[in-house]
This record gives C-alpha cells, structure tokens and sequence, in this order.
C-alpha cells in the first residue's frame, strides 16, 4: 500500500539551529511530493512541492527540500530556523497513477525557543 | 479577498445522528476536496468534487457523501455518526482539478466535530 512516512513526531530547536524533517514515501515510478505547513490558529498552507526537475524544490520562508529517489525520500530543510517557525509540517505524497488522492504523513510538530 | 469558509465551526453530535458540514470556496474556484483529519494524524482524503461531479473518493464508508452546488459551495453528510467520526474535517479548494493535483489548493479553517 502506499504511504507516507515522517521520522519525527516533535521536533524542538532553539533559534538559529537547523532543520531538517524527515520524510519517505513507499510508492514506486513517479511520484509528487509536498511539504504542507500549519501554523497555530491558521490554516494548512502549501510550502513547497516537487513533480520532476531539479530534485532540489525551494519553497516560501527560506525552505526547500530535496528528492532522493534512491532513498525514496522528501527531507525538509531550513538553515536556520526562527520562532516563528513554529508549526506542524506535513509531508503529502501520490503517486503519477492516482491523480487526486494525496496521502499524508502523520506530521512533526516543530517548536522554536526564542 | 475572503479564502475558503466552513461552517460550522464546531459541532457536538451524538451516535447515530446525522451531520451535514458546509464549505464556501474561494471565488472563482471550481474544485472543492474534503479531508478527514484525526487528532494526531495527517489529513485523510474523502471526496473531490469539480464541476458538480465527483472526480475522486477516498477509503470511506457510504455513510460519508457529498456534493457541490452550482455556485462551487459544497455540503459533506455523514450518516449514523460513530465516536470514531470525532475529528477535524477540512474543505480545500482550487481553481480546477488539475491544480488540486498539483498540490494548488487553499484550505480552510475546518469544523470541528465530537461525537458522543
């Protein structure tokens, strides 16, 4: 079946650390992958999405991700990471077969100390 | 500009009773997608709706159903409600189909759902 798989569940870091939020995906042949992000008291938002080219996708508030096939992996990075980072990131995948059902991870909750 | 509305925002029901949650898209937006989201849990896909036709249903019993209205509006109905329907739904839209596979959807702020 296919699924979407994030490492870490809570994540905490303090200011200026760096990021990085794992994620896998099971499926096999093309695949399209996004990172969503939802910060407290507002709604799920896109960050970044990758469907082929570059492997490294760069997305809104210094954000980007890069695509390992061989890994079948999806990690988040940022180099240094704010307060106001602080948010769940979920990590949604499909495959190029299933045109409209997006699987998700269960998400990380990332917290920032100031 | 007004983005995705849901209403309502919370709603406390009890087993076997019926619930119907609405979404309002964003103007111009013709594709609407409900999820499911559970506490603890990544959103689940339900239904994709365009153009007043389904275009996608995800792994959910026939007691969820859903439809979309000439104006893009959108209604989900769940039938003989259980405790494990308690969770969070979301109603995503966007301009077309294809850029809601494209990952080009807009969510709004969910409705809250308990069941007791």
């Amino acid at each position: 079946a296919q699924s979407v798989s994030q490492h870490n569940h809570h994540v905490i870091l303090s200011e200026a650390a760096s990021l990085e939020l794992g994620c896998n995906y099971s499926y096999g042949g093309t695949v399209n992958l996004f990172w969503y992000v939802q910060y407290p008291g507002q709604h799920l938002q896109l960050l970044l999405k990758y469907f082929s080219g570059d492997p490294l996708v760069k997305g809104i508030k210094g954000f980007e991700a890069e695509f390992i096939k061989s890994k079948f992996s999806f990690n988040l990075r940022k180099p240094s990471v704010q307060w106001s980072d602080t948010a769940e990131y979920f990590c949604a995948g499909r495959s190029a077969g299933n045109n409209r059902k997006l699987i998700w991870g269960l998400g990380t909750s990332l917290a920032v100390n100031p | 500009d007004a983005g995705v509305t849901q209403s309502p925002t919370h709603l406390i029901k009890t087993r076997g009773q019926h619930v119907t949650l609405r979404c309002s898209p964003i103007s111009g937006h013709k594709s609407v997608s409900w999820y499911q989201q559970v506490l603890g849990q990544g959103p689940q896909f339900i239904f994709q709706y365009y153009e007043k036709e389904e275009r996608g249903r995800g792994n959910f019993p026939d007691r969820f159903s859903a439809r979309q209205f000439p104006n893009y509006s959108s209604e989900l109905n769940v039938n003989a409600l259980l405790l494990g329907d308690s969770a969070l739904y979301l109603c995503a839209s966007s301009l077309d189909w294809s850029l809601a596979v494209w990952g080009e959807q807009f969510f709004g702020p969910g409705t809250r759902l308990t069941v007791l």
